[in-house]
């Protein structure tokens, strides 16, 4: 079993739709979580971070940390093309030099 | 915000030859850098951490000596492919770390050995 599971997709839906992307892990010692954005042959860009559970909001994008159930959440609100990517959730036990664990990637397409 | 330069974007080398991959970070001091390689539509697969003034931490199944790293100062760390194989291309990302949570990519090299 893979330490962070993430359904790769393709997930297509039309633009202005609510989003919803999922990763479940197992490790319980995971304190901190991200959620990444990668354009085709680029690297990737930090959308998102938080740090054991609750909600965090920014803009259209609201991460959401389940401790007890192992889940994490990202939802993108009013969609738009541009929003079309791989979406990797991330998570790192801590410490400044802990490394990240990657989900395999959702790719996201937002259609017109 | 922090930015990390990594040249080049793209490379295409004969096999048996040599490639170096330049990972900077432009505004801040990294202690720590990562090295990972991304095969077409999977995640990231971290191969080494990389810390400066001292020898980078391979991942299991990574060969150190055909994957050369070298964390110089505190705003560069390379990687060296050493003799490369077509096998041996993919798409290579460094990251570099401020803290706990501050993980900055860079936009990542294609390699592609013929």
């Amino acid at each position: 079993q893979k330490e962070v599971e993430q359904d790769p997709g393709p997930l297509s839906v039309p633009e202005g739709a609510i989003v919803s992307l999922n990763c479940t892990y197992s490790n319980s010692a995971f304190q901190y979580f991200m959620w990444y954005r990668q354009y085709s042959r680029k690297g990737p860009e930090l959308l998102m971070y938080t740090y054991s559970s609750g909600n965090k909001e920014d803009g259209r994008f609201t991460a959401q940390v389940d401790k007890s159930s192992k889940y994490i959440s990202l939802f993108i609100r009013d969609s738009q093309p541009s929003d079309s990517a791989t979406y990797l959730c991330a998570m790192s036990i801590g410490g400044t030099a802990s490394k990240l664990t990657f989900g395999t990637g959702t790719r996201l397409q937002v259609t017109l | 915000g922090a930015v990390v330069s990594q040249h080049p974007s793209r490379v295409i080398c004969k096999s048996g030859t040599s490639v170096k991959i330049e990972c900077r970070s432009l505004d801040f001091q990294a202690t720590t850098m990562f090295w990972y390689r991304q095969f077409p539509k999977q995640s990231l697969m971290l191969m080494a951490t990389s810390n400066e003034g001292s020898k980078a931490t391979y991942e299991q199944g990574v060969e150190k000596d055909k994957f050369l790293i070298n964390h110089a100062s505190l705003t560069l760390s390379t990687l060296t492919v050493t003799s490369a194989h077509p096998e041996d291309s993919s798409f290579y990302i460094c990251s570099a770390t401020q803290g706990e949570y501050g993980y900055t990519f860079g936009s990542g090299t294609r390699l592609t050995v013929v």
